[in-house]
């Protein structure tokens, strides 16, 4: 079964500095891979997915991931961070039409002014 | 354009009472799924549907019941509920049409409280 590591609990940054939060999946076969944001009592946002094709996909709000197979990874950057993008940032995994959809623990971001 | 709609949002209810919560899909969406997310949590499946038969089940409770109507909506019943069933309740909706795989966009859940 796959599974998604975020080791980053909790991360903190100034406003206007760049960010990049990391995840790693495990799965055997090619993965459907997504970033979800989910701001306080809020639902969850989609941000950008990967499902193939190029690597580096660009979503909304600015960020970007990069697909790395050799280190099965799928980490969401951004250049300059917001004090509107402090949230929790969920990276999940699927198969094929949403079977065995998996997130992550999750990772808070906090922006300083 | 048009989201994912859960009704209510918010529901408080006692220890062993009964709680229907409701998921209207994006249009032309075929497919639910129901999570459940609890407090510091990350969301965790419990269901989904396609075409209105069941597709996959994950951590649901026996005490939970779902199913997908002709119009595609979805109605999750939790009945005899717990303290632990406290929580926030997602509905996703995706379709297989696009082809590629699944994206999942989430309604804003449902929060319910179980006093």
């Amino acid at each position: 079964a796959q599974s998604v590591t975020q080791p980053d609990i909790h991360i903190t940054v100034s406003e206007g500095a760049s960010l990049e939060l990391r995840c790693n999946y495990s799965y055997g076969a090619t993965p459907y891979l997504f970033w979800y944001v989910q701001s306080p009592g809020q639902g969850l946002q989609l941000l950008l997915k990967y499902f193939s094709g190029d690597t580096l996909v660009q979503g909304i709000k600015g960020f970007e991931a990069e697909f790395k197979r050799s280190q099965s990874s799928f980490n969401l950057r951004k250049p300059s961070v917001h004090w509107s993008d402090a949230a929790e940032y969920y990276c999940a995994v699927g198969e094929n039409y949403g079977q065995n959809f998996v997130f992550g623990p999750g990772t808070r971001l906090s922006v300083l002014p | 354009a048009a989201g994912v709609i859960q009704s209510p949002r918010h529901l408080i209810k006692e220890k062993r009472e009964t709680a229907t919560l409701k998921c209207y899909p994006i249009p032309r969406h075929d497919t639910v799924y129901w999570y459940q997310q609890g407090p510091g949590q990350d969301p965790q499946f419990l269901i989904s549907f396609y075409e209105k038969m069941q597709s996959d089940k994950g951590s649901i409770p026996d005490r939970f019941s779902a199913q997908q109507f002709s119009d595609y909506h979805s109605e999750l019943n939790m009945s005899s509920l717990e303290l632990g069933d406290s929580a926030l309740y997602f509905c996703a909706s995706s379709t297989r049409l696009a082809g590629g795989g699944d994206t999942q966009y989430f309604g804003p859940g449902t929060r319910l409280t179980v006093l």
